[in-house]
């Protein structure tokens, strides 16, 4: 498998626009994340999903931000309209569930830098 | 979850060994301690994962006293590769909520 696809790897975008991250899991696994990195702020998780349904959206900043996970092998991360202050690297991780109790390997794309402008 | 607390940098030469320490004093009975790793502009990456006692892996060695209420993370005759970020998480993996969250890290920086 190819890992964790994220795309683009670079965004740069005027405020107000709307971006859409887009991601593609190992083929398999049954959890999707997204997170946003930033200096400040650290490595915060948004949202995850278990078999294409979200489970806690309780890290998504506000309702410009929205994610959806159509099938098993694609999810987007929407913000819309964008604003300087979300310029970051927006990271997408997979995990499988091999009905082990140990599991908790996560794999991570690249990340989409975005800016903000 | 767990909070965990890790020193937020740490300074080291080739070919030492280097612990970072991590505490979670509310450890549940369930969860286990991760340890990721991440290279500047690259996603963080697994390194090891234990419940209790030591364990090693061709990376790193992972040692957790009995009480479990921290952990260290050992990473012999480092080079400057393992310059990095170093993670510590703590949380069940068999919930079906589990999620995976990151603290501040540990940032480890490997001098000539």
């Amino acid at each position: 498998d190819a890992g964790v696809i994220q795309s683009p790897r670079h965004e740069v975008t005027e405020m107000g626009q709307e971006v859409t991250l887009r991601c593609k899991p190992i083929s398999g696994h049954d959890y999707l994340f997204w997170y946003r990195q930033t200096m400040m702020r650290g490595l915060e998780l948004l949202i995850y999903f278990n078999n294409n349904v979200p489970i806690d959206d309780s890290g998504m900043p506000e309702d410009r931000f929205s994610a959806k996970m159509p099938n098993a092998s694609f999810s987007t991360l929407k913000i819309q309209p964008s604003e300087p202050r979300d310029s970051a690297v927006y990271f997408c991780a997979s995990r499988g569930d091999d009905g082990t109790s140990s599991n908790t390997e996560a794999f991570f794309g690249q990340g989409t830098r975005l800016t903000v402008v | 979850l767990a909070k965990t607390t890790q020193p937020i940098s740490m300074d080291s030469y080739e070919g030492q060994e280097v612990n970072i320490t991590c505490s979670h004093n509310n450890i549940a009975t369930n969860d286990y301690i991760t340890w990721y790793q991440q290279f500047p502009s690259q996603g963080p990456r697994f390194i090891i994962q234990g419940y209790k006692t030591k364990v090693t892996n061709e990376v790193a060695s992972l040692f957790i006293p009995a009480d479990r209420k921290s952990s260290t993370l050992s990473l012999p005759r480092v080079s400057l590769s393992d310059t990095a970020v170093y993670y510590c998480l703590v949380g069940d993996p068999g919930s079906s909520a589990s999620k995976i969250i990151f603290g501040s890290g540990t940032r480890l920086s490997i001098r000539p």
